[in-house]
Order: C-alpha cells, then structure tokens, then sequence
C-alpha cells in the first residue's frame, strides 16, 4: 500500500519551455502533496504543499509564479515549471500523505523526476 | 529554529559489520521522526516512524530508537543490498502544514 505515482521520470527539453509534472496517490487519497527539490549530494527541500482545492503554500524564496501547482482531487497533483531555464535543472520529488487518521503519519514519495534545460 | 542532522556524512562497512546512525534534532515540539531509505536516482522509501522518547521499531537488519534528543538507526549484519543514503526528517509543532525538516542523510555503502 501507500504507492504514490511520479510522471514523468526524465525530461530533457529546451530553454524557454515549460513542464508538467504529475504527482498520483494510487492507493489512498492525499489530502496534502508535498513538491521538494534535491540537488546532487544533497538533501530534499521542500518548495511547496499542496491541499485538495486550496491554493498552494511555498516555501520562503520559491517563486510561485515560476513553479505554479495544481492539485485538483485527492490523488493528483501537478507542478509545472513554467519558461525554464538551466538552473531549473534539477531532481523533483513529490510526496503524498494519506487523509485518514492523524496528519503525523509519514509521508509517501514518488520516484523523482529529472529536469534538464538545455 | 528547528533543526536535523545527521551522521556520519558517509560510512563504509565491510559485510556483517554492524553499525549505527544518528541524527539529532532539536525542534519546538515532536510530532515524529522518520527515517527513509534513498537508492541513487529515485525517491525516499519509508522505513520507521517514532513519535515518542523510548519507542523502537525493527524491520529485517534495521532497528530504530528515539530519545529525547536524537535517534538511531542501528543496522545488524549488514549486506551490500543496505547500500543507499539514509534521511531522517521530523515533523514539529512549529511546522506549518505539519511540514518535514529533513537532515542531510547518511551515505551507507556496503562492501562484500
């Protein structure tokens, strides 16, 4: 159980373009998504969280307008990178937290998807 | 501020070799810690949660403790399999959306 789906695993598109990434909660339904960003050697940070019908709350110093989320039903979330750039490039994880019970339970992750901007 | 971190940065041990990791914490208020596996190019995989001071979790060679302080994360016999970066992250009262404060991780690699 608690099997949270990331699409896709790798992107490779030009400067100027911008991304979707889709983030699904396969087996459960996700109250809350979680964006983070993690680059080489590094660890996760988070950039935004996602509630059901709700705007999205950022982290000090991301740019909503760069990163716009969605997160339109219980078991889906999208992040779209809008006109990247090269130092857009990097490693996006979602995760997911089920609704039922108490909201300290953990947090489930996708398998990443790898950003490069050429 | 809240905080996590871990260590070592990095552990290398031979197969069998038992050994342990830390991460320490300070936060306004815990309302769990967890620990994760991450393999090379994918996302944390959830191994414990602990949310209170002297709770112990155990799952094949890994065994989890919590103190008031910090926990570890106590691998018994290791194999080259257990190779991967281990994360810690709490979870604080002091978090809005009840949001994770991750450490750094732990890099484990195992050698036949």
């Amino acid at each position: 159980g608690a099997v949270v789906s990331q699409h896709p695993s790798r992107v490779i598109c030009k400067s100027g373009t911008s991304v979707k990434i889709e983030c699904r909660s396969l087996d459960f339904q996700a109250t809350t998504m979680f964006w983070y960003r993690q680059f080489p050697k590094q660890s996760l940070m988070l950039m935004a969280t996602s509630n059901e019908g709700s705007k999205a709350t950022y982290e000090q110093g991301v740019e909503k307008d760069k990163f716009l989320i969605n997160h339109a039903s219980l078991t889906l979330s999208t992040l779209t990178v809008t006109s990247a750039h090269p130092e857009d490039s990097s490693f996006y994880i979602c995760s997911a937290r089920t609704r039922q019970g108490p909201s300290n339970q953990p947090q489930h992750f996708g398998d990443g998807t790898r950003l490069s901007i050429l | 501020e809240d905080q996590v971190t871990q260590s070592p940065e990095a552990l290398r041990l031979q197969e069998g070799e038992s050994s342990s990791l830390n991460c320490s914490y300070t936060v306004s208020g815990l309302r769990g810690l967890f620990w994760y596996r991450q393999d090379p190019g994918k996302g944390p995989e959830f191994l414990f949660t602990l949310y209170s001071a002297g709770e112990e979790k155990e799952k094949e060679r890994l065994k989890a403790t919590l103190t008031k302080k910090e926990s570890f994360l106590h691998i018994t016999a290791p194999k080259p399999e257990d190779s991967a970066t281990y994360l810690c992250a709490v979870q604080a009262e002091s978090g809005g959306y009840n949001k994770l404060i991750f450490g750094a991780g732990t890099r484990l690699a195992v050698h036949p």
